[in-house]
């Protein structure tokens, strides 16, 4: 069975430029999350969706990321347009819809620089 | 809200000499706990988690951690370790709740390097 795949694994890109990253749950998830670690500090929450809703958006950093969930299995991550402070590696998770014990399985991550 | 604090950035060790590396918690309402290990080039792997019951909990590699509602602990521990466990590690806190926030409050991890 596949696990959580993130692409790319690695993207640099200018500032001001747009950047979309792309997460493929495992098949039969309805949760998925979106988290991102900068540099040396904990890795935080940005949002979950329950298939194609968002039911918790409240870690969003600002509006210039926008993340969808098209048909409730893919999910997409943009940030538009980008600014240093966004480089990071950007994780995402998915777990089986059920009671609130139940393990969330994770990416490899996409690395985000921004120069 | 919840918070986590691992107390050691970095912890290096020698090979069969035993580690606890530290996590402290926060929270205003009762949670579950998970160590998460992110190895090189790999993504982030659960470890261990405690949910109800027994408070030491185990791996099947060896590791154990031990909730402490007291303290708000959940340090965890291996009593010989691996040049193989070397890793990052991660402590995380997720709310007990039958509604829809599922998502984990993590720390700010603790790379554990094994010496030879």
């Amino acid at each position: 069975e596949a696990g959580v795949t993130q692409f790319p694994s690695h993207s640099v890109i200018e500032k001001g430029q747009t950047v979309t990253l792309r997460c493929d749950p495992i098949s039969g998830h309805d949760n998925l999350y979106w988290y991102r670690r900068v540099m040396g500090k904990e890795i935080k929450f940005l949002l979950h969706f329950v298939k194609e809703s968002k039911q918790d958006e409240s870690g969003m950093p600002n509006n210039r990321f926008l993340a969808e969930r098209t048909g409730g299995t893919y999910s997409t991550l943009k940030v538009q347009p980008a600014e240093l402070e966004d480089s990071g590696v950007y994780f995402c998770a998915s777990s089986q819809r059920g009671s609130g014990n139940t393990e969330a399985f994770f990416g490899q991550g996409t690395r985000l620089t921004v120069v | 809200a919840q918070s986590v604090t691992q107390l050691d950035s970095q912890v290096p060790v020698f090979e069969e000499a035993p580690v606890e590396l530290r996590c402290n918690y926060s929270s205003s309402v009762s949670v579950y706990l998970f160590w998460y290990v992110q190895y090189p080039n790999q993504g982030l792997q659960l470890l261990l988690k405690y949910l109800s019951g027994s408070t030491l909990v185990k791996s099947i590699n060896g590791f154990e951690a031990e909730f402490n509602k007291s303290q708000t602990s959940f340090h965890l521990r291996k009593p010989s370790v691996h040049i193989s466990d070397t890793a990052e590690y991660f402590c995380a806190v997720r709310k007990i709740s039958s509604g829809s926030a599922r998502q984990l409050t993590f720390g700010s991890g603790t790379q554990l390097t094994v010496l030879p």
